[in-house]
């Protein structure tokens, strides 16, 4: 089972920030908090991802709790090509052990709305 | 730079036959993960080749087996085929070692069994 959850979808107008919360209260301390988008027929791209720190690329921002217990993924001006199902993975990445079976959730469906 | 390369894109097979399907990795990365996606879930992990070895699997039956070659490209074998494995077959790719070793996807290879 995936150890984050998600909302299963939300609306964002376009040109405004997008925030897609993901909770992850059991995560342990040598798990990542990954995020990926997968726009319809495509395969999953790689968005960003987090320690504990906060994250930002040049697609999105990530916002980390202090506790690591939940993230936020913001994306700063949501166009019609951010619509897609976007998923939260906890994973186990650091030096000295890494696992590259991801378990997927079922995601956040963001609809940007003209 | 090339990203995870797959091929074929799409291929129908007849319920009973074998299917191979092919990767070759992000330039740089030397680890393959298979992963298959049913029609509105999310993706779910094959298995893992590491140095030409399969070093971790996922809940599939052995009628799915791979193979990793020297130049890390590898290949995703089912046999007897089954109605239910009509998914999208998904490729990525990482290197070991490193903090985060990010994990990139292909554009994957829809199976249809029929």
């Amino acid at each position: 089972d995936a150890k984050t959850t998600q909302p299963p979808s939300m609306d964002c107008a376009e040109g405004r920030a997008a925030n897609l919360p993901c909770n992850h209260s059991t995560i342990s301390g040598n798990e990542y908090v990954y995020w990926y988008r997968q726009i319809h027929s495509q395969g999953p791209q790689y968005i960003i991802h987090g320690l504990k720190n906060n994250e930002t690329n040049e697609m999105a921002s990530l916002i980390i709790t202090e506790d690591r217990k939940s993230s936020t993924l913001i994306l700063p001006h949501a166009t019609l090509r951010d619509t897609a199902v976007y998923y939260c993975i906890v994973r186990v990445a650091g030096r000295g052990g890494a696992t590259n079976k991801l378990i997927f959730g079922t995601g956040t469906l963001l609809a940007v709305q003209p | 730079d090339a990203g995870v390369t797959q091929s074929p894109t799409h291929l129908i097979k007849t319920r009973g036959q074998q299917v191979t399907l092919r990767c070759s990795p992000k330039s740089g990365h030397d680890t393959v993960s298979w992963y298959q996606q049913a029609l509105g879930q999310g993706p779910q992990f094959i298995f893992q080749y590491y140095e030409e070895e399969e070093r971790q699997r996922g809940n599939f039956p052995d009628r799915f087996s791979g193979h990793q070659f020297p130049n890390y490209s590898s290949e995703l074998n089912v046999n007897a085929l089954l109605l239910g494995d009509s998914a999208l077959y998904l490729c990525a790719s990482n290197s070991v070692g490193g903090l985060g070793n990010t994990i990139y996807f292909g554009e994957g290879s829809w199976l249809t069994v029929v």
